[in-house]
């Protein structure tokens, strides 16, 4: 079966512009959750979403947002980026319930300049 | 507030020799425990998924074990292979579902 699927793979944008990240998570998922990867700080939760309803969400400015449409596919959108923004952004897929077992994709590498 | 950290940091061997990666948890109340692996550039590939009502898990030349009470886990490599290198992240969640990772443990495995 088809893993998570995120797009685009690589993003180049200038400072205060935004960006919409997506996410399409494996068939029959209904949790879609993601996490910020960079060298300093590691992987960090931004938010997850169970059907169409965010569920739980990390220590993140309001600038990052995201949402979650009724075949489960995710957007996440950064507004007015800053440099410290670039990142691997990733996506993963759960079931919903136990034993809340994560599937991730490849990521979208965001690079802010 | 959970914290997961992996000792070591970086790891180097020779090929065909047996291995451990350590992690350890400050919150022994967690769901689950999963180890994951991510090359270069890549996602994270899952390994191992233990519940917080097992022991162990066995996947080939893997083997992750986990104690609770004294908020541990290891992963066991057997027989590494250069194909093994990669960084390797173990993370434990609660019934939020909400992952909290390690840092990583970066391992070299050399022919």
């Amino acid at each position: 079966k088809a893993g998570v699927t995120q797009t685009p793979r690589y993003l180049i944008k200038t400072r205060g512009q935004q960006v919409t990240l997506s996410c399409s998570p494996i068939s029959g998922h209904r949790s879609v959750s993601w996490y910020q990867q960079t060298p300093g700080q590691g992987l960090q939760f931004l938010f997850e979403y169970f059907s169409e309803t965010q569920r739980n969400k990390g220590n993140f400015p309001g600038r990052f947002s995201g949402r979650q449409f009724s075949n489960s596919r995710s957007e996440m959108n950064v507004s007015t980026l800053e440099l410290g923004d670039s990142a691997l952004y990733l996506c993963a897929s759960s079931g919903g319930g136990a034993p809340y077992g994560y599937t991730f994709g490849s990521g979208t590498r965001l690079t802010v300049v | 507030k959970q914290e997961v950290t992996q000792i070591p940091a970086a790891l180097s061997v020779p090929e065909g020799e047996n291995l451990v990666l350590n992690c350890s948890f400050t919150d022994s109340a967690i769901y689950n425990l999963q180890w994951f692996r991510q090359d270069p550039g890549k996602g994270l590939t899952s390994l191992l998924l233990i519940q917080s009502s097992q022991r162990e898990q066995t996947s080939g030349r893997l083997n992750a074990s986990l104690d609770k009470s004294s908020g541990r886990s290891t992963l066991y490599i057997a027989a590494s292979q250069p194909g093994d290198s990669a960084t390797y992240l173990c993370a434990v969640s609660s019934n939020t579902g909400k992952l909290i990772f390690g840092q990583g443990t970066t391992l070299q495995v050399k022919p």
